[in-house]
């Protein structure tokens, strides 16, 4: 089944203790992308791959770090989290963006 | 500033009701609009617009795209409880693609 693939689902974790979300897509899409969505604030770009050790950075950045050193996976690395990250982080992939992006299920992460 | 308004930012209708949403959005390097659905979970893609007056249609649902006045609609007629869900505008506003923009989305509730 293709799918896009992020764990944990849910984690609960304590300020500046390292994590790493995963995403993993088995549709060899090029491109891959990490948002968070907050209430009133909607779905913000942290960022994006458009392909194998190439990324660049969304609108939130700060507080993050990604690798795309293989083409189906994109972690999500949070070096030392902070409560402001507490929110619901998507992993998305796309063959290409004219064809919109397949949304992974969630990871839903609070930082205390 | 680069940005995506939708409207409205709610709105209640009576199964059979046509609805039209509204995304307007101002970026700087305009490449494509995306809508998408969310109910609960995570987005799902609805269409994707590059050209100005060209509808998109999928069963009841339709878009379409003006250039121009930059803003885009999607209309669903004949409403059904399963429409209910919260409907996500973006925009890539990247030269080769993957950098997007969302709105805050237009939650939509119908009754039976």
């Amino acid at each position: 089944e293709a799918q896009v693939t992020q764990n944990p689902r849910y984690l609960i974790t304590v300020t500046g203790k390292k994590l790493t979300v995963t995403c993993s897509q088995n549709m060899n899409h090029e491109y891959m992308s990490w948002y968070r969505q907050d209430p009133g604030l909607g779905l913000r770009q942290i960022y994006y791959s458009m392909n194998v050790e190439v990324t660049d950075k969304g609108d939130v950045p700060e507080g993050y770090k990604v690798s795309r050193k293989e083409k189906r996976n994109f972690p999500l690395i949070l070096e030392s989290p902070s409560p402001n990250q507490t929110s619901l982080y998507f992993c998305a992939s796309s063959q290409d963006t004219d064809y919109g992006y397949t949304f992974g299920s969630g990871t839903r992460l609070t930082v205390v | 500033e680069d940005k995506v308004v939708q409207s409205p930012l709610s709105l209640v209708v009576h199964e059979g009701d046509t609805v039209t949403l509204n995304c307007s959005y101002e970026v700087t390097n305009f490449r494509s609009l995306l809508w998408y659905k969310q109910e609960k979970k995570a987005p799902t893609f609805l269409f994707m617009l590059t050209s100005s007056g060209i509808e998109k249609k999928s069963g009841r649902l339709s878009s379409i795209l003006d250039k121009k006045e930059l803003f885009s609609i999607l209309n669903i007629t004949a409403t059904q409880t399963g429409d209910s869900a919260v409907y996500l505008c973006a925009v890539d506003w990247s030269n080769q693609g993957g950098k997007l923009i969302f709105g805050q989305g237009t939650e939509l509730s119908v009754k039976p």
